[in-house]
């Protein structure tokens, strides 16, 4: 069936880099998206959303790119610190308000 | 401004007994929704209400589950006689409006059935 998934299950990078974590979706009907950080034992946090008819959107530190064409999404998050270790999924709104949520990346950051 | 609140925050069940999980939204939010996370694995949408009516309940199992949302106080998602493939995290989000996509979580409820 149709879904949200993650390229990479595990990403770790050097404190003060920039990370990039990816996110494919197949429902090329989708308009909405979000991405969300989840610590251990917390629920998910909203980082940035962007809407399909847009491209990119920019927040404090983090970046959302949307490619339609090939039906992908990334979160760019720059000077990545230890606070920024945790989960991230990408997360799709269907129809009704249904959020459809990928698999999940780990991010570590390395001091 | 209080966000999502969820009560209990860890439940702990033995087979065959009910659980009552509750979920106040945030303030002004007239929409909730109840989602299920297993161990290492992405949440999955059960059921999504607002005030005294059930929207779509397309996620939630057929048997056993039922969720409300009344006129004065919190949501409820009950669990009947649970069994062990019942435990996991039930997260509730909410969000202002059915036109606004985000949704905010709360905290979780961790379910575990002995």
């Amino acid at each position: 069936g149709e879904s949200v998934g993650l390229h990479l299950p595990t990403l770790s990078v050097q404190e003060g880099d920039n990370s990039i974590i990816n996110c494919a979706y197949s429902n090329s009907a989708s308009d909405y998206f979000i991405w969300y950080k989840q610590e251990s034992g917390k629920g998910p946090q909203f980082i940035i959303d962007i809407r399909s008819n847009m491209d990119k959107r920019q927040g404090q530190r983090v970046t959302v790119l949307l490619n339609k064409t090939v039906k992908h999404l990334s979160l760019q998050i720059a000077a990545t610190q230890p606070g920024d270790s945790a989960v991230y999924f990408c997360a799709e709104n269907r129809e009704g308000n249904k959020l459809v949520f990928g698999a999940g990346t780990i991010l570590r950051v390395k001091s | 401004n209080a966000g999502v609140m969820q009560n209990p925050r860890h439940l702990v069940r033995r087979r065959g007994q009910e659980a009552r999980l509750r979920c106040s939204p945030m303030k002004g939010h007239s929409h909730v929704y109840w989602y299920r996370q297993l161990p290492e694995e992405g949440l999955k949408f059960m059921v999504y209400l607002q005030k005294e009516n059930i929207i779509d309940e397309s996620g939630m199992p057929k048997e056993r589950f039922s969720a409300e949302f009344p006129k004065e106080g919190p949501s409820i998602l009950r669990i009947q006689q649970v069994v062990r493939g019942d435990s996991a995290a039930y997260f509730c989000a909410s969000s202002p409006s059915v036109f606004s996509g985000t949704q905010y979580f709360g905290p979780g409820t961790r379910l575990l059935v002995l």
